[in-house]
């Protein structure tokens, strides 16, 4: 069974300053890796997945995130944050052999710019 | 508009009254799930689906049923609520049961249990 941890519960921060939230995972098998952000009163979107290939992938809003194997770390950083990034990021992994029914989320990360 | 519809968006309710949180998606996806989330805890998945008819539970199933008699609703029934499941509630769905599809979440139901 996976499991993820996401290190921090919150992260203050300065409006144009750069973030970095933290995420690990434990699997036996290899997994698909995602973020998703929930805006205030909203659901969770999707802001980027790892499934295969290039080990860095990108969101449209300048989020990025590595895949470093063996870290097992999927952090995700942006060198510039906006106050409309005030969110809270989940970490999410699920395996290949699996299905949905095996995606774990992290407990979330709480992101507060400040102007 | 491809979207998952959850309704109500807020219920105040007391012990031990039955009631039904609808979760609806007009996406034709296959996959359903139900979570909560919880101050500290994060996302807990409740039951999910993997197609009509297919139910199983996921992480903290106790208190809670659910059914899957049409593709499109996936309805989360508390039977005999109790406080401890005072708790904002997700419904998603996904095109299908791989880990590697995407969840698109419903905009969340916060649920009081007096």
């Amino acid at each position: 069974a996976q499991s993820v941890t996401q290190l921090d519960s919150q992260v203050p921060v300065f409006e144009e300053a750069p973030v970095e939230l933290r995420c690990n995972y434990s699997s036996s098998v290899s997994v698909y890796l995602f973020w998703y952000v929930q805006y205030p009163n909203q659901g969770l979107q999707l802001l980027l997945k790892y499934l295969s290939g290039s080990t860095l992938v990108e969101s449209i809003n300048g989020f990025e995130a590595e895949f470093n194997k063996s870290q097992t770390s999927f952090h995700l950083r942006k060198p510039s944050v906006h106050i409309s990034d005030t969110a809270e990021y989940f970490c999410a992994v699920s395996d290949l052999r699996g299905s949905q029914g095996n995606l774990i989320f992290g407990k979330g990360t709480k992101l507060s710019v400040k102007p | 508009e491809a979207q998952v519809t959850q309704n109500p968006r807020y219920l105040i309710t007391v012990t031990g009254k039955k009631l039904t949180v609808t979760c609806s998606q007009n996406m034709n996806h296959e996959y359903m799930s139900w979570y909560r989330q919880d101050p500290g805890l994060g996302l807990r998945q409740i039951y999910y689906s993997m197609n009509v008819e297919v139910t199983d539970k996921g992480d903290v199933p106790e208190g809670y049923k659910v059914s899957r008699k049409e593709k499109r609703n996936f309805p989360l029934i508390l039977e005999s609520p109790s406080p401890n499941q005072t708790s904002l509630y997700f419904c998603a769905s996904s095109d299908s049961p791989s880990g590697a599809n995407v969840l698109t979440f419903g905009a969340g139901s916060r649920l009081t249990v007096l």
